[in-house]
C-alpha cells in the first residue's frame, strides 16, 4: 500500500518568516496531494491541493510543490502569521476508493 | 446544509461495552471514511464506503465494523472496546475532484 513520510515533525519560525514542510510518498498510483490544516481539538480543514499533471500550485501566501520523479511535495508558507499555528498534514490518494493516506503530521509555532 | 454530522462528541465506555459511531452527509457523496487519529500518527484509514451498498477494509480494520445504511449514512461499530480504541474518530466524504470533507470527530476513551 501507500506510504507516506512527512517532515519535520515539530517546526517553529518568527512571524513573517517562511515555513516549508516535506512529503514524501512510495505509489507512483498516487495522482491527488491535498494539504490539511487542523487546529487543536477541529477537524482537518483543507488549504490547498495539488494533482499529479501539475508541478506547482499557489494560493495567496501558500504554495504546494510536486516532484512526481522523486515522489516528493511540499507545502510553502510565507510570510507566516501567528494564526498559521496548527498541525499540518499531508496526503496522497491512491486506489479505487481514491483513500486518503496521511503523513504523521507537522506542529508548526509561529512566534510572535 | 450540515456537511458531514457526526454522533456523539464524546464517549467514555469500559472495556468490553460496544458502541455504534453514527455518521450522517448532506453533501450527496458516494464515497464516505472512517479514520482514527492518534498523537503522532497522523489519520489512519479503518473502512470506507465506495458506494450505497459496498464496504472495504482499510488500514487498521480489526475490532471495528461498518455499515453503509444508505447513500447518506455510514457508522462505525465496536462490538467489544478496548483500551487500544481509544482515539479520535472522524468519518468523512467524497467529492467528484477528490476532495475529502471532514465531520468534527469524536472522542472516544476506553477505560
Amino acid at each position: 500500500g501507500e506510504n507516506v513520510e512527512q517532515h519535520p515533525s515539530t517546526l517553529s519560525v518568527q512571524e513573517g518568516d517562511s515555513a516549508v514542510i516535506k512529503c514524501t510518498y512510495s505509489d507512483s498510483a498516487s495522482n491527488y496531494f491535498p494539504w490539511y490544516k487542523q487546529e487543536l481539538g477541529k477537524r482537518p480543514q483543507l488549504i490547498i491541493d495539488i494533482r499529479s499533471n501539475v508541478g506547482e500550485k499557489k494560493d495567496q501566501r501558500i504554495a504546494v510543490t510536486l516532484n512526481k520523479t522523486a515522489k516528493h511535495f511540499s507545502l510553502h508558507i510565507t510570510e507566516t502569521q501567528p494564526e498559521d499555528s496548527a498541525v499540518y498534514f499531508c496526503a496522497a490518494s491512491t486506489g479505487s476508493a481514491r483513500q486518503l493516506t496521511f503523513g504523521s503530521g507537522t506542529q508548526l509555532t509561529v512566534l510572535p | 446544509n450540515a456537511g458531514v454530522t457526526q454522533t456523539p462528541k464524546f464517549q467514555v465506555l469500559k472495556t468490553g461495552q460496544s458502541m455504534t459511531l453514527q455518521c450522517a452527509q448532506d453533501m450527496n457523496h458516494n464515497s464516505m471514511y472512517w479514520y482514527r487519529q492518534d498523537p503522532g500518527m497522523g489519520l489512519r484509514l479503518i473502512y470506507y464506503s465506495a458506494s450505497e451498498g459496498t464496504t472495504d477494509k482499510g488500514e487498521v480494520p480489526n475490532g471495528y465494523n461498518v455499515s453503509r445504511l444508505n447513500k447518506r449514512e455510514f457508522s462505525l461499530r465496536l462490538e467489544s472496546a478496548a483500551p487500544s480504541q481509544t482515539s479520535v474518530y472522524f468519518c468523512a466524504t467524497r467529492d467528484l475532484i477528490n476532495i475529502q470533507y471532514f465531520g468534527a470527530g469524536t472522542r472516544l476513551s476506553v477505560l
